[in-house]
């Protein structure tokens, strides 16, 4: 049982550059989020989705896009890359009953120069 | 909106002592979940304790326990016995138990524990 798996650990990016964050989950799991994490600021929710098909936005939205083809995969697009989209973003999921808790992935570090 | 807030930027302890880590938060809702998670240099995020808003009763997980004060929205995490492998981020989080919001996590801002031997 995987968990959930990021691909790839780290990246780096020029301006203007546009490449694609993988999360993938092997636990059914309905609900599925995109956060990232800079310095001082805890955890921010950029996107999230409650099932396949269904996609919302967080705290954090611009910039990026997401879509929710399969249950098990939750890809996150940044389109056009700037240097304040450097941190280190987290792709969870979690079951649909309540007080389940977020399963978390181990995180890619992106960088734009 | 909710907000969650961590006080303590950085937290210091000795090796088999306790250390009690603050957390807030603000909300409007009655039904909703509270979780403290702890990052360690290794970037993972691994869930320590969590706690549904309607038990009275404070969540505890083995050296791990939490004093939760409902009416003061005080949510604050103690660890007794410190071991090294404690070292690490801690960050509250809060989760709404229903409406649009149900499911998603906001967190504080985190506190760095470093446990000295």
């Amino acid at each position: 049982n995987a968990g959930v798996t990021q691909t790839p650990k780290f990246q780096v990016l020029k301006t203007g550059q546009s490449m694609t964050l993988q999360c993938a989950q092997d636990m059914n799991h309905e609900y599925m989020s995109w956060y990232r994490q800079d310095p001082g600021m805890g955890l921010r929710l950029i996107h999230y989705s409650v099932g396949a098909g269904i996609t919302d936005q967080g705290e954090v939205p611009n910039g990026y896009n997401v879509s929710r083809s399969t249950t098990e995969d939750f890809p996150l697009r940044l389109l056009s890359a700037a240097p304040s989209q450097t941190s280190v973003y987290f792709c969870a999921s979690r079951d649909g009953g309540r007080n389940q808790p977020q399963h978390f992935g181990d995180g890619t570090r992106l960088s734009i120069l | 909106a909710q907000t969650v807030t961590q006080s303590q930027p950085e937290m210091s302890v000795q090796e088999a002592e306790t250390v009690t880590l603050s957390c807030t938060y603000d909300t409007s809702e009655n039904n909703y979940y509270l979780f403290w998670y702890k990052q360690p240099p290794s970037r993972q995020m691994i869930l320590v304790i969590r706690q549904e808003a309607y038990k009275q009763q404070n969540a505890t997980e083995n050296r791990f326990s939490v004093n939760f004060q409902k009416a003061a929205k005080s949510f604050s995490l103690k660890i007794s016995d410190s071991q090294l492998g404690d070292t690490a981020m801690y960050f509250c989080a809060f989760m709404n138990g229903g409406g649009t919001s149900y499911g998603k996590l906001t967190f504080g801002q985190g506190t760095i524990l470093t446990v000295h031997p």
